[in-house]
């Protein structure tokens, strides 16, 4: 089994700036089965980015993914408030559905 | 438009069995995955299993296999998910989500369902 861990744990960054989430896996991943979500606080989560670097329907393009292999990352260019909340990566592989543990994205 | 409306919140007894429903609406119900994904309070996602609902084929996360049911109606476009012998680690919100085969993403989920066990 494929275990993805996401790094850093907590992000404390301010509106304006640039956040970096990485998400790395056990075992080389095809990059079509690479996902990253969003979570609000009591919300389920929200698509932003699935194979590897394409934004889902609606997702600003400050978003952006990127990576190959083992390293994976997802790219906010410049926070806005909205943007502070729980991101997930998800792979596909081997008949089953792993997430990463989360990076939490708070306000500094 | 797609939604994918869940059951409402959920308390049960050690040992005890659950059923949540997940109606979909705004789209061919037959064309699409439906997938279940929990997460317990604080916790991270966990991948449940599908059902297919065109030809109601299943598979299942092998930590839930052989306590886990998915199935489909298509006459109400509505997939179930049945976890049996719960315990308090099944404490969760479960969410139904909707994938197209071969995605590998899940594109629209249900608002969850809270699933309480305690006696």
């Amino acid at each position: 089994e494929i275990v993805l861990t996401q790094s850093p744990g907590t992000l404390s960054l301010s509106p304006g700036e640039r956040a970096t989430l990485s998400c790395g896996a056990s075992q080389t991943v095809n990059s079509n089965s690479l996902t990253w979500y969003q979570q609000m606080p009591g919300q389920a989560p929200r698509l932003l980015i699935y194979a590897t670097s394409t934004r889902a329907t609606g997702i600003p393009d400050r978003f952006s993914g990127s990576g190959s292999g083992t390293d994976f990352t997802l790219t906010i260019s410049r926070l806005e408030p909205e943007d502070f909340a729980v991101y997930y990566c998800q792979h596909y592989g081997d008949s089953m559905f792993t997430f990463g543990q989360g990076t939490r994205l708070e306000i500094k | 438009q797609v939604r994918l409306e869940q059951s409402g919140a959920e308390l049960k007894e050690p040992g005890a069995s659950v059923r949540i429903s997940c109606t979909t609406s705004g789209y061919t119900f037959t064309s699409y995955l439906v997938h279940w994904v929990r997460q317990a309070p604080g916790q991270g996602l966990q991948w449940l299993g599908r059902v297919g609902c065109l030809g109601g084929d299943t598979h299942y996360s092998q930590r839930f296999q052989g306590r886990i049911s998915i199935t489909r109606d298509t006459s109400t476009a509505t997939v179930y998910m049945e976890l049996s012998s719960l315990t308090s680690d099944d404490t969760a919100i479960y969410y139904c989500a909707r994938e197209r085969g071969l995605d590998f993403h899940f594109e629209f989920w249900g608002q969850g369902t809270l699933v309480t066990v305690s006696s």
